[in-house]
């Protein structure tokens, strides 16, 4: 069984420029997440889809941030325009459908860098 | 609001020894999960364990025992006689039951565990 592939694996982008985060969950996973770790602090909760209906946003930091998941398949999470601030590495997460117990399956993650 | 605190950022150690790894977390939800991932150096989060906060017990897997003790709030995990491949950033993370499912995990800064040979 394939994990969840996120692409890139890295990118170096300037400042107000654009970046597209791209993540294909485990196939058949109806939950996707997305967190992101800015150096140094923890882990963050993004967002949260059930299929392609956004299920929790309460943690996108601001409206620079727009996460689709279109289909209910892959997701992705674009970021425009870029600020410093927004450097980091991001994760994306899938895990079983309707079973809110169910362990969470990272991906490799995007190391973002903003000059 | 939940607060999951590893207070070791870093534990170095020499192969064949144990070693602990603290969790300490804050949460006013009845009835939660506790989670340990590991991050090797090749980037990805590998899930450990899930510990439901109704189950007290002790859990082991080969070389890793988690120890849950709700009366102190702590979650920690203990690695037996360590290996240089245990070498990693170790997460702690909390996530409600909520009814709905709809959470995000809470997790900790990690602890990076350097196994020296």
């Amino acid at each position: 069984e394939a994990g969840v592939t996120q692409f890139p694996s890295h990118s170096v982008i300037e400042k107000g420029q654009t970046v597209t985060l791209r993540c294909d969950p485990i196939s058949g996973h109806d939950n996707l997440y997305w967190y992101r770790r800015v150096m140094g602090k923890e882990i963050k909760f993004l967002l949260h889809f059930v299929k392609e209906s956004k299920q929790d946003e309460s943690g996108m930091p601001n409206n620079r941030f727009l996460a689709e998941r279109t289909g209910g398949t892959y997701s992705t999470l674009k970021v425009q325009p870029a600020e410093l601030e927004d450097s980091g590495v991001y994760f994306c997460a899938s895990s079983e459908p309707g079973r809110h117990n169910s362990p969470l399956h990272f991906g490799n993650g995007t190391r973002l860098t903003v000059t | 609001a939940q607060k999951v605190t590893q207070a070791q950022t870093e534990i170095s150690v020499v192969e064949k020894e144990d070693v602990t790894l603290d969790c300490v977390y804050e949460t006013r939800d009845t009835t939660y999960y506790l989670f340990w991932y590991k991050q090797p150096p090749s980037g990805e989060l590998v899930f450990l364990i899930r510990r439901n906060s109704f189950d007290e017990q002790n859990e082991i897997s080969g070389r890793y025992s988690w120890n849950f003790q709700k009366s102190t709030s702590s979650f920690n995990f203990t690695i037996t006689a360590s290996q240089v491949v245990d070498s990693a950033v170790y997460f702690c993370a909390l996530r409600p039951v909520a009814g709905g499912g709809a959470d995000g995990l809470t997790f900790g800064k990690g602890t990076h565990l350097i196994i020296q040979p």
